[in-house]
């Protein structure tokens, strides 16, 4: 277990929709990171956070968007979802920008 | 940014150890060198990161060359509970904390 939780564990919906998954990180962590691993592009960085603020981004589509809030847990907002969009989620927390990250369990999203 | 180039997969006999190279031919001085793995129905994991001199922990050690263009991973014995996909990752965008996963090297163990 690496202290970081993600909400839900899976999570099926329909192409137009939007859905909002949900990060805490260990504590004492102030650094979010949400990643994408579908079968075709493997593990791809999307968002990173510090302290409440957007550090960088990668590959996050317009789509996508992301918050860290004041008690610094995250939330991955994708809205139009398309089939494509169908993959595992994971949000990974360390403590400052250098150090190890810790993975959560991960969000299966499926499209349908 | 930098990249890297790992093996797409390797092989180990169980209790034996293995080596997991990397090429990073266009690392910057700065620039840490991260390994992270994931076992299967798994989020990753981290293994252990460097700068310039090798560097142990309890689950790996680190060794990278001289130039720092190459580094290796070492399992110093190889259990069933090791199989995994190895990535070697640089840092992306100048942050140190962004790390850009590419395919990794999937590592099998046999009995």
């Amino acid at each position: 277990d690496s202290g970081v939780t993600q909400t839900p564990k899976h999570l099926i919906t329909a192409t137009g929709q939007r859905v909002t998954l949900r990060c805490s990180p260990r504590s004492g962590d102030l650094s979010v990171y949400w990643y994408q691993q579908s079968l075709d592009q493997g593990l791809q960085f999307l968002i990173h956070y510090y302290n409440g603020e957007e550090r960088a981004k990668g590959n996050i589509l317009e789509r996508f968007s992301a918050q860290q809030f004041p008690d610094l847990h995250s939330e991955l907002n994708l809205s139009s979802l398309e089939l494509g969009d169908s993959a595992l989620y994971f949000c990974a927390s360390s403590v400052d920008y250098a150090d190890e990250q810790f993975f959560g369990p991960g969000t299966r999203l499926t499209v349908l | 940014d930098a990249k890297t180039t790992q093996p797409n997969s390797m092989e180990s006999n169980e209790e034996e150890p293995v080596h997991l190279p990397c090429n990073h031919s266009t690392i910057s001085g700065t620039d840490y060198i991260h390994w992270y793995r994931q076992l299967p129905s798994q989020g990753p994991e981290y293994v252990i990161h460097g700068l310039t001199s090798n560097v142990n922990n309890r689950m790996a050690s680190l060794a990278i060359a001289e130039d720092r263009k190459s580094s290796t991973l070492i399992l110093h014995r190889a259990t069933l509970r090791d199989a995994a996909v190895y990535y070697c990752i640089l840092p992306y965008g100048g942050s140190q904390g962004n790390l850009i996963f590419g395919k990794g090297t999937k590592l099998s163990v046999k009995p």
